[in-house]
């Protein structure tokens, strides 16, 4: 069993749905990362949490640390919102590594 | 805040040969990393690497292979050596600066054909 799982693994909505994207971990972390990657590979850091939630424009961002459990949220999907997003946690294992989920890709039609 | 450039964005390379990928950070930081993105597969880190000292390696990756150089705080290679169509891969770097907990930081990446 994968240490962070995200679900769905796709999806696909029309412009304007209310998205929520999930995250689970089994380990102890010290934050939470939610990131977005476009086509061509690269990775731009959405949320870094530990606590409560968090708001950036459309996104809104949540962990729930008993549960193990986050969920990103978009509001008034757009096209341009069509993405990989992974989640990742931050462990304490001597040094601190990011472990990652293995992405949901979101499709937004229009 | 970091901004990272990573070159080449893309390669489509003959097996065999090697391709030596850039990280350029635009501040001083103390590691950076190297990640692996399998077709299809959630990110895997290669190495951890400290200025100053040879990198970390994690368990199934190994210098020969992956050779990395950290000649200054604000700056890194990643080697992929000999390589085959398994290599085929987007590559990224990382950085992490502390700040209200510890942000994670990306390069753009590098999509790596191998044929």
């Amino acid at each position: 069993k994968n240490e962070v799982e995200q679900s769905p693994q796709n999806l696909t909505a029309q412009e304007g749905e209310f998205i929520t994207i999930n995250c689970s971990y089994s380990v102890g972390i010290s934050a939470l990362h939610w990131l977005q990657q476009h086509p061509g590979g690269g990775i731009v850091s959405l949320f870094m949490l530990s606590s409560g939630k968090k708001k950036h424009g459309r996104l809104i961002a949540t962990i729930n640390i008993q549960e193990k459990h986050s969920s990103l949220h978009i509001t008034a999907s757009h096209p341009r919102d069509s993405a990989v997003y992974i989640c990742a946690v931050s462990i304490i294992q001597g040094a601190q590594k990011l472990v990652f989920g293995q992405g949901t890709r979101l499709t937004i039609n229009p | 805040s970091a901004v990272i450039s990573q070159k080449p964005s893309r390669d489509i390379c003959q097996r065999g040969t090697s391709l030596t990928i850039q990280c350029q950070v635009d501040s001083q930081v103390t590691m950076m990393f190297w990640y692996r993105q399998q077709p299809g597969q959630s990110l895997t880190l290669i190495a951890t690497a400290n200025q100053g000292s040879e990198a970390t390696y994690e368990s199934g990756f190994v210098i020969d292979k992956f050779p990395i150089s950290r000649p200054n705080l604000t700056f890194s290679t990643l080697t992929v050596s000999n390589m085959s169509p398994e290599d085929s891969s987007i590559y990224l770097c990382s950085v992490e600066k502390p700040g209200q907990g510890t942000e994670a930081f990306f390069g753009q990446g590098t999509r790596l054909t191998v044929v």
